[in-house]
Order: C-alpha cells, then sequence, then structure tokens
C-alpha cells in the first residue's frame, strides 16, 4: 500500500530558528515528491523533486530528495511567523491519473 | 483568472439531508479532484476525474457521488449527510499527468449535525 509519513506532527521555534521537516515514503513506481505550504486556506505549491540529492531552493526555503532511503526533507532557514502554517507532502500515485498521496502535515508554528 | 473556486466556503447541513458542491476551474485542465481534509489524517481522495464524462473512485468514496457533464465542472454530491462527512472539502485541477502538482479551490467547510 503507498504511504507518505511526515514527521514531527507539530513543532514550535522561535523567530530565526531552522527548522527541518521530514517525509518518507513509499510509492509503487515512484516519480516525484511535492511540498505545499497550507495557512488558513488551500494548500500552495512549494516544490516538486523528482532526482536525488537536487537541492531545490526558493529564498529560505529548500529541499531534498533521497531516493535510496526514500525520503525528503524541507528546511526553513531563518523562520519567520509568516512561515507559521501546515506543511505538506504528497507523491503521486494509482499510474496516469496524477493522484496524489499526502502525509498527514506537520503543523509549523513560529512564535516572535 | 479566477483558477479554481469553490461553492459554497461554508455550510451547516442536518443528518439526512443533501448538498451538492461545485467546483469550476477556468484553466482548461482536464484532470480534477475532491479531497476532503480531517484533523491528523491529511488530505484524503474523495473521486476524481481524468476528463469531460468521466469519473473514477479514489480512497474514500463512500457516501458521496460525483459528475463531470463540463470539462470547467466537477460536481460534488452528499446524498444523506451525516455526521462523519463534517470535514473541509477540496477541490484541485491540474492539466496532465507529471504537472506541477494541483492548483486548489479555497475549500468548503461542511459541519453535519
Amino acid at each position: 500500500e503507498d504511504k507518505v509519513v511526515q514527521s514531527p506532527l507539530s513543532l514550535v521555534v522561535h523567530e530565526g530558528d531552522t527548522v527541518t521537516l521530514n517525509c518518507s515514503y513509499e510509492v509503487t513506481n515512484f516519480r516525484s515528491l511535492l511540498w505545499y505550504k497550507q495557512e488558513k486556506k488551500a494548500p500552495t505549491f512549494l516544490f516538486m523533486l523528482t532526482s536525488s540529492g537536487i537541492e531545490k531552493k526558493s529564498g529560505r526555503l529548500s529541499s531534498i530528495l533521497d531516493k535510496k532511503e526514500l525520503f525528503s526533507i524541507l528546511n526553513i532557514t531563518a523562520t519567520q511567523t509568516g512561515d507559521s502554517a501546515i506543511y505538506l507532502c504528497a507523491a503521486p500515485y494509482g499510474g496516469a491519473t496524477n493522484k496524489l498521496i499526502f502525509g498527514t502535515g506537520t503543523l509549523l508554528a513560529v512564535q516572535p | 483568472n479566477a483558477g479554481v473556486t469553490q461553492t459554497p466556503k461554508f455550510r451547516v447541513l442536518k443528518t439526512g439531508q443533501s448538498m451538492t458542491l461545485l467546483c469550476a476551474q477556468d484553466m482548461n485542465h482536464e484532470y480534477m479532484y475532491w479531497y476532503r481534509q480531517d484533523p491528523g489524517m491529511g488530505l484524503r481522495l474523495i473521486h476524481y476525474s481524468v476528463g469531460e464524462g468521466t469519473t473514477a473512485k479514489g480512497e474514500v468514496p463512500d457516501g458521496y457521488n460525483v459528475s463531470r457533464l463540463k470539462k470547467q465542472n466537477f460536481l460534488l454530491g452528499l446524498e444523506s449527510a451525516a455526521p462523519s462527512q463534517t470535514s473541509v472539502y477540496f477541490c484541485a485541477s491540474s492539466p496532465n499527468q507529471g504537472a506541477n502538482g494541483y492548483t486548489f479551490g479555497s475549500g468548503t467547510r461542511l459541519t453535519v449535525v
């Protein structure tokens, strides 16, 4: 059975801290792994990773994929209160339908 | 460019009532999806469609029906609402396989009492 597991479930940090969020997966015919940020409403796309060892970066956020060990990490440096959100990882599964299987998410709270 | 629009945004139903959630996208996307999000369980796929006139079951389809009569619209119906269907419902669309993830609607918060 395909699955995506995220850890930790929740995290509280102070502004300026660096955080690492984890995502492990078991997906048949794995193609890619995606990260989303969800604030009050809809998830918004952050990164799509397809190749091991190649870091994707956007500002203070970065992510990397390890296809041998079947995991990905999302790093956020110099955290700000605006980074407070649920971070979701997901992977396509089930053939040519682009269905996504999601992890349960990590709830990040950044305190001033 | 509105993207993906869901209506309504909030709804309270009594057990046994029926309702339809509407999802409309203006990006000419082929694929559309309905997910529900519950605390501690992430997003779970209810039904999906890979093109106009086609629908298929996801992980948690029981108690729901869908229709995709027009490419831009994907309707989710609850035939006889139950308290277990209290959730936040998200519609999403995608142009094709391998696209950079989905475009999500803003969600519908449904409470069944």
